[in-house]
Formats: structure tokens, C-alpha cells, sequence
């Protein structure tokens, strides 16, 4: 079974420049999550989505970042326009999810790395 | 709010020590708890869990046991290899959402 798919694994780009990051959850999982991961530390939740709808997404930075998750499978993460400060590791996760109870193991994709000059 | 506080880094040890990581834990409720591992270059991996007090998860010759009382999900090996240096993640999710709360990782490097 394919595991949690991103692209690209590394971006480097200048500040004040877009970008954008792509993800494949697990196939029939509904809920899938963004993450930042600045280094040395534990990931940090940006967004949370429940199929096609964002359930969570009190810490996402709206002023530049977005997020969409059309049809309730891949998702993109944009950053416009990137910070210095923006450079960290992007990871999304996906796990089955849903509001009726239990928990739920995440599934975590490798990550895109990126570098903001 | 609910968080995770682990053990810094970061830990050296020789193959075939024992190893703790300590991780505590504030939540409401019964959260159930976790640990991830991340090898270098990979996403993060479910190593063990644990969804009620008193629970043991174990995997891979690690094991951690859900304490309650001590709000505590320390993870432990017998004896640890070369191949399980990465960075050791706990986490919690509360049983109230399907958020998890990582604490800011252990790096273990373990030498021959």
C-alpha cells in the first residue's frame, strides 16, 4: 500500500517569492493534516482537514498561507509571499479520521523541505 | 491546553545499553498516547501506542507503559541497536478532538 505522498521533497527559493507543496493522502483516508516542523522540534499543527473541509485551522498564518483540499483527497499548501522565517519542514499526514470517535493513527509523508533565501 | 514535555537531547549510547526516554504529558480528560520515530531523511513513523491508563505498547523491543498517576509514557529498550538512532517523538491526542500534540523530540545516536 502507498504510503502518504509529497512533492517536492526540497524547494529553495528567495523571499517574497510563492510556493506551493503538494499531497497524496493514503487512499480512504478522510482526514488529512499540514504540520511545520522547524528544526529541533516536534511538528506543529497548521491545518486540519475532514474531507473537503478545513475543521482546524486556527494556527495557519492567513495572511500569507493557504490551503485547499478540492474533492477531499490531495491537498496544497501555498506560502505567497515567503519569509526567511518560513523555512522548515512541511509534513503532511493523513489517518481515517471522521467524528465518530476513536482514535486514529497518523500517517506522516517524508516532507518538503524548504529553504527561503 | 494539552501538551507533551520529553527528555532533551541529545542522547549518545553504545550498543546494547539500556535506554529511557522520559515523556510526561498534560491533558484533560484520557488522552491516548504515543511514540513516533524519525529516521533520518523519512517522515515521522508510529512506533508504539497506548489508549487507556495502565496500557503497555510495545514494538520492536521498545516498550512504554501508560501511567496515569504520574502522568508519564516513558519509552524503554532492553538494548539498543545501531539502526535505532533517529529522533523519538511523543505525542497525545486528546479523547475530545483529533488533534495530536508532539513534544520537541529526542535524538538517539547509538554507536558500535
Amino acid at each position: 500500500e502507498a504510503g502518504v505522498v509529497q512533492s517536492p521533497r526540497y524547494k529553495i527559493i528567495e523571499k517574497k517569492q510563492p510556493v506551493a507543496f503538494w499531497c497524496n493522502p493514503i487512499s480512504g483516508h478522510n482526514t488529512l493534516y499540514w504540520y511545520l516542523q522547524n528544526l529541533g522540534q516536534g511538528p506543529e499543527l497548521l491545518i486540519r482537514y475532514e474531507n473537503e473541509e478545513a475543521v482546524d485551522d486556527s494556527q495557519l498564518p492567513k495572511d500569507r498561507f493557504s490551503a485547499e483540499r478540492l474533492k477531499g483527497v490531495d491537498s496544497t499548501l501555498k506560502i505567497q509571499p515567503a519569509e526567511l522565517g518560513d523555512s522548515a519542514v512541511y509534513l503532511c499526514a493523513s489517518s481515517l479520521g471522521g467524528t465518530s470517535g476513536g482514535v486514529h493513527e497518523q500517517f506522516f509523508g517524508p516532507g518538503t523541505r524548504l529553504t527561503v533565501l | 491546553g494539552d501538551s507533551v514535555t520529553q527528555m532533551e537531547g541529545p542522547v549518545t549510547l553504545s550498543e546494547e545499553a539500556f535506554l529511557t526516554i522520559n515523556c510526561t504529558y498534560t491533558a484533560t480528560g484520557y488522552p491516548s498516547l504515543f511514540w513516533y520515530v524519525q529516521y533520518p531523511g523519512e517522515g515521522l513513523q508510529l512506533l508504539l501506542k497506548a489508549t487507556k491508563a495502565d496500557d503497555k505498547g510495545s514494538n520492536k523491543g521498545f516498550e512504554a507503559t501508560y501511567r496515569k498517576e504520574t502522568t508519564s509514557f516513558h519509552l524503554e529498550k532492553g538494548s539498543v541497536q545501531v539502526s535505532d538512532s533517529a529522533v523519538y517523538f511523543c505525542a497525545l491526542i486528546s479523547n475530545t478532538g483529533n488533534q495530536f500534540y508532539f513534544g520537541t523530540g529526542t535524538s538517539l545516536t547509538v554507536i558500535p
